[in-house]
């Protein structure tokens, strides 16, 4: 089955540790997206990608980083320069412009606790 | 800068009722796409329906219906027949032109569909 996966489901970590959630997707999707929800909050942008080896920040990516060495995937590093990480954090994939809708398709989601 | 306001933090609805979603937007470009998902209380994102800035007729998806007003500047989403499954976050978002974009989410509403 076609999906985008991300791991852990949870994490915790201590401050002042840097941690990097997983996102993997087999939908051959050229665009990928990293959101971050807060309690009772919509969701906001942190970066995304267009292509391999390309990326531009969105609207909160202070304190985050990530690469894109492979289509399929988009790991995020939340680093010790993140002064409120405890959130939720979704990614999503999108054909990038190749469908006509484009619509984002997300993962299930890392809940990421500091300690 | 794009904005999305949804007003209503909960609704109430009778299952078999219909109920309607509010969301509003603020945007100065003339080509862009407004999207509606569903989050239910797992996490996931789970795309609805989406409405085009230049298509002339609401859009519908089955039991989702948009009511689209673009001199009001609104999208509403409607469901009708409502279900106990129905019962959910759902999020109006907005993004900047036709194509590929990043998505700018509202605050939610949560619709609680009592038996």
């Amino acid at each position: 089955d076609g999906g985008i996966t991300q791991s852990p489901k949870y994490l915790f970590r201590k401050e002042g540790q840097n941690v990097t959630l997983s996102c993997e997707q087999n939908l051959n999707h050229d665009a990928m997206y990293w959101y971050r929800q807060d309690p009772g909050q919509g969701l906001r942008l942190i970066y995304y990608s267009q292509i391999v080896n390309d990326f531009q920040k969105g609207d909160i990516a202070e304190g985050y980083s990530v690469s894109r060495e492979k289509k399929e995937s988009f790991p995020l590093t939340v680093t010790s320069a993140q002064k409120n990480p405890t959130a939720f954090y979704l990614c999503a994939s999108s054909t990038g412009g190749r469908g006509w809708i484009d619509e984002q398709f997300f993962g299930p989601g890392t809940r990421l606790t500091v300690l | 800068a794009q904005k999305i306001t949804q007003t209503q933090p909960g609704m109430f609805v009778q299952e078999k009722e219909a109920v309607t979603l509010d969301c509003t937007y603020d945007t100065s470009d003339q080509s862009y796409g407004l999207f509606w998902y569903k989050q239910p209380s797992s996490g996931e994102m789970i795309f609805l329906i989406y409405q085009g800035s230049y298509d002339e007729q609401n859009a519908t998806e089955g039991r989702y219906s948009l009511n689209f007003q673009k001199a009001r500047k609104s999208a509403n989403l409607v469901i009708s027949a409502s279900q106990l499954g129905d019962s959910a976050m759902y999020f109006c978002a907005m993004r900047r032109g036709t194509s590929y974009g990043k998505l700018t989410f509202g605050q939610g509403t949560i619709l609680t569909v009592h038996p």
